[in-house]
């Protein structure tokens, strides 16, 4: 049971290039969520996922897309990356999320994101 | 929207000690709060959580939490530091898919 991963754990970008992160949970969550934490500012949910198939905005959606095509599986999308982007970024799980609000969430070991 | 503050971005306690780490809250209905932790280079891990019911939350780690009503907090504390217990702490506040999460607070634990 590996829990929740995150591919990759680095990568550095230029200003204008794409790139996808990857998210799996073996845990049979319904629902996944994509975090920033930049220093001092804690963690920020970008979008999240109640399902397969949906995706919601989250708090700082701009410049980010996702897509949940399987249950186990979260990607977050970088279409054209810009400086502001640089942070390390993480995903997390929940096994019910919005219809029990006190679900507990499972983080993945983050990927460092560098954007030139 | 609901938020949580953690007014202090470093403690220092030394070891046996014991330790508190401040969070206050701030929402429009019942409070679902977390404390989450992050080792360096780590994802953050769950430590506990208060929903409803006893005031006083154990969690993992010899860690508790004290959930105070009239002061909207929720301080994290351990009766006795260990220098393993040296990381970032962050509280959280939910509400359905909203988790909202304080800037963290850097304890460190020194021998």
């Amino acid at each position: 049971n590996a829990g929740v991963t995150q591919t990759p754990k680095f990568r550095v970008l230029k200003t204008g290039q794409s790139m996808t992160l990857l998210c799996a949970q073996d845990m049979n969550h319904e629902y996944m969520y994509w975090y920033r934490q930049d220093p001092g500012m804690g963690l920020r949910l970008i979008h999240y996922s109640v399902g397969e198939g949906t995706t919601a905005k989250g708090e700082v959606p701009d410049g980010y897309n996702v897509s949940r095509l399987k249950k186990q599986n979260f990607l977050l999308g970088l279409e054209s990356a810009a400086p502001s982007q640089t942070s390390v970024y993480f995903c997390a799980s929940s096994l019910q999320g919005a219809r029990l609000s006190t679900d507990t969430q499972y983080f993945g070991p983050g990927t460092r994101l560098t954007v030139l | 929207a609901q938020s949580v503050a953690q007014p202090e971005d470093q403690v220092n306690v030394a070891e046996g000690n014991p330790l508190t780490v401040k969070c206050t809250y701030s929402v429009s209905g019942n409070p679902y709060l977390f404390w989450y932790v992050q080792y360096p280079n780590r994802g953050l891990q769950f430590l506990l959580k208060y929903i409803t019911g006893d005031n006083l939350v154990k969690g993992s780690y010899g860690f508790e939490a004290e959930f105070n009503k009239s002061q909207t907090s929720f301080h994290l504390k351990k009766p006795s530091a260990l220098v393993s217990d040296s990381a970032l702490y962050f509280c959280a506040v939910r509400d359905y898919n909203d988790m909202r999460f304080g800037a963290g607070t850097r304890l460190t634990v020194k021998p």
